[in-house]
């Protein structure tokens, strides 16, 4: 069972700045098969993005992921205020189970 | 647009059963699988069970296999978890999700509901 870390638990930022978030599987992702969610206090998580790379629905391009293998990225170009929030990475595949890492935080400086 | 409304948490006594309900609305129930997932602040989200658009298969995390049963009526448009022998760690927030929509995989979740919280606790 792949098991999903992210880095840093905490990212302190000032909006207008760059946030890259890690999210290391364990094992090799095939397919690249990894979501990325949002969630804000008090809210259910919000899909960003799938297949590493590609944008929800909706979702704004200063959003962007990464990545391959073990390592993967997601990417807000320039935060916005309404960006801080907490971001969970997620491996999916072709059958359940499914696992999600333990979230990055990022928070204004 | 999509609503998933959930109901039914509350607080139960561990070896207790509790069934948890999500009512669908916004989109053609019987054509997706729908999940369980839930939250908690020590072990943060966590899968749980998956039932796809007919019913005809099931799937539970390890961790309550042979406890938790979900189930499905299309002609309700509401998916259930009938949760039994609940322990103290299945203390959680739970979410329903819908799994897939236009996305290629039914395991991505692309709406939630807002959860309904269970507390195990004597």
């Amino acid at each position: 069972e792949i098991v999903l870390t992210q880095s840093p638990g905490t990212l302190s930022l000032s909006p207008g700045e760059r946030a890259t978030l890690s999210c290391r599987a364990s094992q090799t992702v095939t397919w690249s098969e990894i979501a990325w969610y949002q969630q804000k206090p008090g809210q259910a998580p919000r899909l960003l993005m799938y297949g590493a790379s590609h944008r929800a629905a909706g979702i704004p391009d200063r959003f962007s992921g990464s990545g391959s293998g073990t390592d993967f990225t997601l990417t807000i170009s320039r935060l916005e205020p309404e960006d801080f929030a907490v971001y969970y990475c997620q491996k999916y595949g072709t059958s359940p189970p499914t696992a999600f890492g333990p979230g990055t935080k990022v928070d204004i400086k | 647009q999509v609503q998933l409304v959930e109901s039914g948490g509350g607080v139960v006594q561990p070896g207790g059963s509790l069934t948890l309900s999500c009512a669908a609305s916004g989109f053609i129930f019987n054509n997706y699988g729908m999940h369980w997932v839930r939250q908690t602040p020590g072990k943060g989200l966590e899968w749980v069970a998956f039932i796809r658009n007919d019913g005809s298969n099931e799937y539970y995390a390890d961790s309550v296999k042979g406890r938790f049963t979900i189930s499905r009526d299309n002609s309700k448009n509401t998916v259930y978890l009938q949760m039994n022998s609940l322990r103290a760690e299945d203390t959680a927030l739970y979410y329903c999700a819908k799994g897939g929509g236009p996305y290629g995989n039914y395991l991505i979740f692309d709406d939630w509901g807002q959860g309904t919280l269970v507390t195990v606790s004597s």
